[in-house]
């Protein structure tokens, strides 16, 4: 079945310590995202990508950074300059440029830095 | 910038019908969405509708649209312990992404 997965569903971290959030899809989708969830928020874009060796910051880049160098994958490294990580993270895919074309998301990693 | 806005929780009773409400300020909005999403997992997207469009009903769910007001409703009829979830309004440009606004969520909890 195609879909989104992403790795690992939990990750703990030491303050200062820069992680990476896995997310592949077999969707043959050229667009993928990165979304951070906090609690009695909604989703917020942290980058997008609409084609491979492409990317753009979104609404809150800042301690972020992403790669794109296979179609099929975005990782997410959360770095050491991002002042609040602990957030539950989602990853989604879609077909660019077609708005009834549905996002899909991953099952999203829950990252606690402490 | 552009905001969507919902209630953050609503409780209905097994049975009965649930209505989650959606405000949205984009002018330029072409379809509005709604997703669902259960505990400890993604969204999933339940429905959605294009912006000259009034109404769009799809089995137990009734989408309505007031663009005048920029208002947004979900209807579930029939509201099962399954329906239990977080329901997320967003908001879809034109642009040439799917660049979505999501509101924060409403927490439906259904009772017996």
């Amino acid at each position: 079945d195609g879909g989104i997965t992403q790795s690992p569903k939990y990750l703990f971290r030491k303050e200062g310590q820069n992680v990476t959030l896995s997310c592949e899809q077999n969707l043959n989708h050229d667009a993928m995202y990165w979304y951070r969830q906090d609690p009695g928020q909604g989703l917020r874009l942290i980058y997008y990508s609409q084609i491979v060796n492409d990317f753009q910051k979104g609404d809150i880049a800042e301690g972020y950074s992403v790669s794109r160098e296979k179609k099929e994958s975005f990782p997410l490294t959360v770095t050491s300059a991002q002042k609040n990580p602990t957030a539950f993270y989602l990853c989604a895919s879609s077909i660019p440029g077609a708005p009834s074309s549905p996002l899909h998301f991953g099952n999203g990693t829950r990252l606690t830095v402490t | 910038g552009e905001d969507v806005e919902q209630s953050l929780f609503l409780s209905v009773r097994e049975g009965d019908s649930s209505v989650i409400n959606c405000t949205y300020t984009d002018s330029s909005s072409t379809y509005l969405y709604w997703y669902k999403q259960e505990p400890g997992a993604g969204l999933q997207l339940l429905t959605y509708i294009f912006s000259n469009m009034d109404m769009k009903q799809d089995q137990r769910l009734t989408v309505l649209l007031n663009k005048k007001d920029k208002h947004l409703s979900l209807r579930i009829a029939d509201t099962q312990t399954g329906d239990s979830a977080i329901y997320f309004c967003a908001d879809g440009s034109s642009g040439g992404y799917n660049k979505l606004i999501f509101g924060a969520g409403t927490r439906l909890a259904v009772h017996p």
